[in-house]
């Protein structure tokens, strides 16, 4: 059984301050992964997502992937109290097959 | 983009009565819906994948038979719940894949079940 594994937080961060969040992941044939975003209540929403080893930036993210160690990680740059969300780590349990997710971190930047 | 418009959003229900959840895919053919369920606090849990024109598989401990799943087309999925009881109150939610590898996995923007 692929697992997909978070530190469930809460991580607490200021505002304008580097958010680091962490995942690991337990099939080393996992070849991609996602990062999503979801408010209370609502849906996830895509942040981005990495095949390649090494690090991936959109605007104040950056996904980071390193295969070797079963570790895919998300910065948020500049965090600011509208990022205040759970993230959600996911990997598909094989080629096109459906998301497998981890618990989530929820993040609270604080103004 | 790819955009997944999932209905109602909110619907509550008394015990006993079943209710149907739809998803469509509005930009793009859906050939595989995955339905979710969120328990407060909680993850997503799959419940079941569906490919268009086939039976879904369920997740082990899903009831096939209290948790319909219907992908008839390639642009609608329908989830129904039969015999809706509270401990069945939760937020579904459905993803589609397409054809397209580009489009990911789209997810709709939930149903919150309410039974009373």
């Amino acid at each position: 059984q692929k697992e997909v594994e978070q530190n469930s937080g809460p991580l607490s961060v200021p505002e304008g301050a580097i958010a680091s969040l962490n995942c690991t992941y337990s099939d080393r044939g996992s070849q991609s992964f996602f990062w999503y975003r979801q408010y209370s209540g609502k849906s996830p929403e895509l942040i981005m997502f990495i095949y390649s080893n090494g690090d991936k930036e959109d605007g104040r993210f950056t996904a980071q992937l390193n295969k070797a160690s079963q570790y895919v990680s998300l910065l948020i740059r500049d965090s600011q109290p509208s990022d205040s969300a759970t993230y959600l780590c996911a990997s598909p349990g094989q080629a096109g097959t459906a998301l497998i997710f981890g618990k989530g971190t929820t993040l609270s930047v604080s103004s | 983009g790819a955009v997944v418009s999932q209905h109602p959003s909110r619907v509550i229900c008394k015990s006993g009565t079943s209710v149907k959840i739809e998803c469509r895919s509005l930009d793009f053919q859906a050939t595989t819906m995955f339905w979710y369920r969120q328990f407060p606090k909680q993850s997503l849990m799959l419940m079941a994948t569906s490919n268009e024109g086939s039976k879904a598989t369920y997740e082990q401990g899903v009831e096939k038979d209290k948790f319909l799943i219907n992908h008839a087309s390639l642009t609608l999925s329908t989830l129904t719940v039969t015999s809706a009881h509270p401990e069945d109150s939760s937020f579904y939610i459905c993803s589609a894949r397409g054809v397209r590898s580009d489009y990911g996995y789209t997810f709709g923007s939930g149903t919150r079940l309410t039974v009373v």
